[in-house]
C-alpha cells in the first residue's frame, strides 16, 4: 500500500539556519506530493505541492522537488524564522490505489526556531 | 468564507458517553473528511464523504459513526466513548475535480475521554 516516511523530530534551529526535512513515499502509480503545516492550536493547511516528477513546489521562501527516481519530496528552507517553528507533514495522493480522494500522510516533523 | 469550521473545541467526557461533532464547510466542497491526530501517529482518517448521502470507512473507524444528511454538514458520533478515543479530531473537505486535492482544515475538536 502507499505510505510517506518523514525524518523523526524534533528539530531545533537556530533563525537564519538551512533547513532540510525529509520525505520519502512508497506509491503504485503516480502520486501528487504535498506538504501541509501545523501552526500551534491551529489545523493543517496546504504549504506547497508537487503533482508530477521533475516538478518544483514552492511558497513563503519553501521548496520542495518531486524527485521520482529516489521517490523522495524534501522540504527545503534557506533561512528559516521563528514563525516558520510548526510541524510540518508530508502527504501524498495517488489515484491509482486508495483512491485520488485520499490523502496519506507521514508523522509529522515538529520544528522549533530560536532567536 | 467560513471555510471549514468544527464545534466544539473542547470537550471532555466520561467513559461510555456518547456524543457528536459538527463540522460545516461554506466552499461547496462535495468531499469531506474526519482524521484523527495522535502524538507520533501523524493524521489517521476515521471516515469520509465524496457527496451527500454517502459515507465510507477509512484507516481507523471503528468506534465511531459518520452521518452526511446535507452537502456542507459531516457529522462524527461517538455512541460509547472510550479514553482510547482521546485525541484531536480534524474535518476537511475538498472540491471533486482537479488534480490540485487540496484538503482544507478546520481548527480542531480536542476530546478527553476519562
Amino acid at each position: 500500500g502507499n505510505s510517506v516516511t518523514q525524518m523523526e523530530g524534533p528539530v531545533t534551529l537556530s533563525e537564519e539556519a538551512f533547513l532540510t526535512i525529509n520525505c520519502t513515499y512508497t506509491a503504485t502509480g503516480y502520486p501528487s506530493l504535498f506538504w501541509y503545516v501545523q501552526y500551534p492550536g491551529e489545523g493543517l493547511q496546504l504549504l506547497l505541492k508537487a503533482t508530477k516528477a521533475d516538478d518544483k513546489g514552492s511558497n513563503k521562501g519553501f521548496e520542495a522537488t518531486y524527485r521520482k527516481e529516489t521517490t523522495s519530496f524534501h522540504l527545503e528552507k534557506g533561512s528559516v524564522q521563528v514563525s516558520d517553528s510548526a510541524v510540518y507533514f508530508c502527504a501524498l495522493s495517488d489515484p491509482f490505489q486508495g483512491g485520488s480522494e485520499k490523502l496519506v500522510f507521514g508523522k509529522g516533523t515538529k520544528l522549533t526556531v530560536n532567536p | 468564507n467560513a471555510g471549514v469550521t468544527q464545534t466544539p473545541k473542547f470537550r471532555v467526557l466520561k467513559t461510555g458517553q456518547s456524543m457528536t461533532l459538527l463540522c460545516a464547510q461554506d466552499m461547496n466542497h462535495e468531499y469531506m473528511y474526519w482524521y484523527r491526530q495522535d502524538p507520533g501517529m501523524g493524521l489517521r482518517l476515521i471516515h469520509y464523504s465524496v457527496g451527500e448521502g454517502t459515507t465510507a470507512k477509512g484507516e481507523v473507524p471503528d468506534g465511531y459513526n459518520v452521518s452526511r444528511l446535507k452537502k456542507q454538514n459531516f457529522l462524527l458520533g461517538l455512541e460509547s466513548a472510550a479514553p482510547s478515543q482521546t485525541s484531536v479530531y480534524f474535518c476537511a473537505s475538498r472540491q471533486r475535480t482537479g488534480r490540485s486535492y487540496e484538503q482544507y482544515f478546520g481548527p480542531g475538536t480536542r476530546l478527553t475521554v476519562t
